[in-house]
């Protein structure tokens, strides 16, 4: 069975980097045609799509953030990886990995780490 | 990017009751709409894809319909713990966008 678990710091003061960390079994995340995307939700349940990056490597971000947002992946270790710099309280959110299946949709969910920036 | 505007932000309702759960498209996004579910404290689960097509799990009396701008969620027969927020998402264009939920409560 295909499962995604995050892992993260818990807490960051604002200005700094964050990197959190998608561990995924039951499948590699070099198999074809599946996109693996990170995903968080803000205190008030509004959920933003961050990024993903498909099967080959290809990475696509949101507008809205890609000036300060990194995503990669080690496929030895089937993880891939967020990386957020200055940080402010508005970032604060659980963070989610989730896989976009065939038909682009997020039919994988991890359980979510939450980030909180406070100093 | 295309914004989803769900209506009602709240529906109270009591179990065994049938609701519709609307979401709206600021442009045509074919059937490239899904629905999730998520309660206190979980993950979104995946309920509907592609507007209208069942995922293996999850109960029958969830049905969604629609395509273009206008899209439906409906749950015959609402049970206890069908009780919880309800998203839609689309995947037309990027950046994918997610509606703002309903919220599903108990009268």
């Amino acid at each position: 069975d295909v499962q995604l678990q995050e892992s993260g710091p818990g807490l960051v003061k604002p200005s700094q980097t964050v990197s959190l960390t998608c561990t995924v079994t039951g499948i590699s995340i070099t198999t074809g045609n599946y996109r693996w995307s990170w995903i968080r939700q803000f205190p008030g349940n509004k959920l933003e799509w961050i990024g993903y990056i498909y099967y080959s490597g290809t990475i696509t971000y949101n507008p809205s953030l890609t000036s300060r947002t990194t995503i990669t992946r080690d496929t030895s270790k089937n993880q891939f990886f967020l990386e957020m710099n200055s940080l402010t309280a508005e970032d604060t959110a659980t963070y989610y990995c989730a896989r976009e299946g065939g038909y682009y949709e997020f039919d994988y969910w991890g359980q979510g780490t939450t980030l909180t920036v406070s100093s | 990017d295309i914004v989803l505007t769900q209506s009602p932000a709240t529906l109270s309702v009591t179990p065994g009751d049938s609701v519709s759960l609307s979401c709206r498209a600021s442009q045509s996004i074919s059937n490239n709409l899904h629905w999730y579910q998520q309660k206190s404290h979980e993950s979104p689960r995946l309920l509907i894809k592609y507007a209208s097509q069942s995922i293996s799990g999850i109960p029958s009396r969830f049905s969604g319909s629609g395509s273009g701008t206008d899209f439906t969620l409906s749950i015959n027969s609402v049970e206890t713990e069908d009780f919880g927020m309800y998203f839609c998402q689309q995947s037309n264009s990027w950046p994918r966008t997610f509606g703002g939920g309903t919220k599903l409560e108990i009268k």
